[in-house]
């Protein structure tokens, strides 16, 4: 079952670049990885999603090595409104049982 | 996102007693989910229900049944509510594609 680890929190100042990783050793085949951002007292909310190499939307990118046994969000110059909680999640979409979400990375942005 | 509702978004109620939380879509998905949230453990499934004659137990089902009454709704219920399910529960759904999970704002339940 592909549990992850990701460090507990961090902080970034505005407008610099932030990377979060997260540990999934044991990744299966059909697994993609997903990440989610959530605000205090809002539901998680989906951020970008990849399966190898690089994923790039306009919020974020996601960097995926060849092994895919780690994962690392970035985020490009962040402000202050991206202090919330990241979670990565790992999954094969076909089954919920083999969806986990870590504890997540607490991000505080400071001005 | 305002396309899966919760309710009551906050309970507090006394141990023993039979609480049920609803949730709302109209998303149209097949897929639903209900998570639990306490601090320092992140997001865990308590059930899920891939349409509406599917439901299936998640990582902590213990204390909790749910039912699928319609595509659009999903309840979960504690039958005797007990302290340690004090906790932020989330509904959750996501469509047969991407499986990304589109999620409620969340009931924060109280148990005394």
């Amino acid at each position: 079952l592909a549990k992850t680890t990701q460090p507990i929190s961090m902080d970034s100042y505005e407008g610099q670049e932030v990377n979060i990783t997260c540990s999934h050793n044991n990744i299966a085949t059909n697994d993609y990885i997903t990440w989610y951002q959530r605000f205090p007292s809002q539901g998680p909310r989906f951020i970008i999603q990849g399966y190898k190499t690089k994923v790039t939307n306009e919020v974020a990118s996601l960097f995926i090595p060849a092994d895919r046994k780690s994962s690392t969000l970035s985020l490009p110059r962040v402000s202050l409104s991206d202090t919330a909680v990241y979670y990565c999640l790992v999954g094969d979409r076909t089954g919920a049982n083999n969806l986990f979400f870590g504890t997540g990375t607490r991000l505080t942005v400071i001005p | 996102d305002a396309d899966v509702t919760q309710t009551p978004r906050n309970r507090i109620t006394k141990t023993g007693k039979r609480i049920m939380l609803e949730c709302s879509q109209t998303k149209g998905h097949d897929r639903m989910y209900w998570y639990r949230q306490d601090p320092g453990l992140g997001l865990r499934l308590i059930y899920y229900s891939f349409d509406v004659k599917d439901i299936n137990k998640g990582e902590i089902s213990d204390g909790y049944s749910v039912s699928r009454q319609a595509q659009a709704k999903f309840s979960l219920s504690l039958e005797s509510a007990i302290p340690n399910q004090t906790a932020l529960y989330f509904c959750a759904t996501s469509d047969l594609i991407t499986d990304t999970q589109y999620f409620g704002p969340g009931t924060r339940l109280t148990v005394l």
